[in-house]
């Protein structure tokens, strides 16, 4: 596609449920990141994927946040066991090499509210 | 440790006037930096970066920032602001893993007529 698409736009969970939050990267682009943007706030780093290597995970704020990018490009990011806490809007970016240096491209995110 | 500071977190002007949007920013590593935009129910676009060289950069539409290592700061400005310039700017530096971007909190540009 032109730009990284991330689906669903809207996401109402009740507190407690599972949701699953998809991010499409630009073709061909070896970098993926997914931030957490809280309202007001500017985003915070979640994770890291080079490729298929989930090489940085330590803006994960716990152990019921998961990431995977099992082939390299469609990444996942997979949150149990929702809280009030966890709502915000998540970004996930694509860049065309590793690392940070050249631009990064942003989706327009998911708004997460949990109720 | 890497992190930025936007120092306003609101800027009103006028349109056809010049603004300044500013960012300090502290780092124990090589310094990159960043200045992307968020228009209203878009993605975050760069809007320009510094690597390295001329301390002066120019950005898309118009806005320039300069690197200035003795005052820790990398100003965004633009001399002429447009209507279409409302948005939420944020300043952004690598980690020291270089494996994010930290951003600012953002600065809320809002030109009107």
């Amino acid at each position: 596609g032109a730009g990284v698409s991330q689906s669903p736009r809207y996401k109402v969970a009740k507190r407690g449920q599972d949701v699953a939050l998809r991010c499409d990267p630009i073709s061909g682009h070896v970098s993926l990141f997914w931030y957490q943007q809280a309202l007001g706030q500017g985003p915070e780093f979640l994770t890291y994927f080079q490729n298929e290597a989930q090489l940085d995970k330590s803006g994960l704020p716990s152990d019921r946040f998961f990431a995977e990018r099992p082939e390299g490009s469609v990444s996942t990011l997979k949150i149990q066991r929702t809280q009030q806490e966890d709502s915000a809007v998540y970004l996930c970016a694509s860049s065309l090499e590793a690392g940070v240096n050249t631009e990064a491209f942003f989706g327009q995110g998911t708004r997460l509210t949990v109720v | 440790a890497q992190s930025v500071t936007q120092l306003d977190s609101q800027v009103p002007v006028f349109e056809e006037a010049p603004v300044e949007l500013r960012c300090n920013y502290s780092s124990s590593v090589s310094v990159y930096l960043f200045w992307y935009v968020q228009y209203p129910n878009q993605g975050l676009q760069l809007l320009l970066k510094y690597l390295s060289g001329s301390t002066l950069v120019k950005g898309i539409n118009g806005f320039e920032a300069e690197f200035n290592k003795s005052q820790t700061s990398f100003h965004l400005r633009k001399p002429s602001v447009h209507i279409s310039d409302t948005a939420e700017y944020f300043c952004a530096v690598p980690n020291q893993a270089g494996t994010a971007l930290i951003f600012g909190k953002g600065t809320t540009l809002s030109v009107s007529s």
